[in-house]
């Protein structure tokens, strides 16, 4: 069965702070991680990552893709509280229109 | 602009009472799926439709019906809702279907008592 875990499940941090968050998978005929941004409202787009070891970057988001260790982190720098939100990651399979999406890590940034 | 778009965004409604959740997008797009979110499971797919005419079933998708008629319309149908049911529905498209970037609508909270 296909998974995909997410850690922490929460985080809670100060403005400025730098973050990580964890993303394991364990999929058959892996293609694709795909990191998600929801704040209270629809999951919006912010990584997609196929190649081990290149980072993908947009402003003080980052990512990079461990297709050895079957794992992804997604860096947030000099957090702002516009941040705060749950972080996605899902993983999607060749042969398979059904992603696995892992339950999310809640960030919540206090000015 | 480039969007997905759903309706209604919020339903209260009775056990055993049909309802359809419409679900248009813009984009052309040949993929398209529904998911609904609950607190600790995450997003989970109902159903998922690569073309016109072609659905299948993702991973929950007892009680709830599609149609895929229209390219860019995906409506999602509960004949006989039950409070299990009670959710929030996201529906989604992408060009090449969830190994690529998906586009999701707003969602709609969906209450049944």
């Amino acid at each position: 069965e296909d998974k995909v875990v997410q850690s922490p499940l929460s985080l809670v941090v100060h403005e400025g702070d730098t973050v990580t968050l964890n993303c394991s998978y364990e999929v058959t005929n892996f293609r694709s991680l795909l990191w998600y941004k929801q704040e209270k409202k629809a999951p919006t787009f912010l990584f997609m990552l196929t190649s081990s070891g290149i980072e993908k970057k947009s402003g003080r988001l980052s990512s990079i893709l461990d297709k050895k260790e079957l794992f992804s982190i997604l860096n947030i720098t000099a957090t702002q509280t516009g941040d705060s939100a749950v972080y996605l990651c899902a993983a999607g399979s060749g042969g398979s229109y059904i992603p696995t999406f892992g339950r999310g890590t809640s960030l919540i940034v206090h000015p | 602009e480039a969007q997905v778009t759903q309706n209604p965004r919020y339903l209260i409604t009775v056990t055993g009472k049909k309802l359809t959740v419409t679900c248009s997008q813009n984009m052309n797009h040949e993929y398209m799926s529904w998911y609904r979110q609950d607190p600790g499971l995450g997003l989970r797919q109902i159903y998922y439709s690569m073309n016109v005419e072609v659905t299948d079933k993702g991973d929950v998708p007892e009680g709830y019906k599609v149609s895929r008629k229209e390219k860019r319309n995906f409506p999602l149908i509960l004949e006989s809702p039950s409070p299990n049911q009670t959710s929030l529905y996201f529906c989604a498209s992408s060009s090449g279907g969830p190994v690529y970037e998906q586009y999701f609508g707003p969602g709609t909270r969906l209450t049944v008592t």
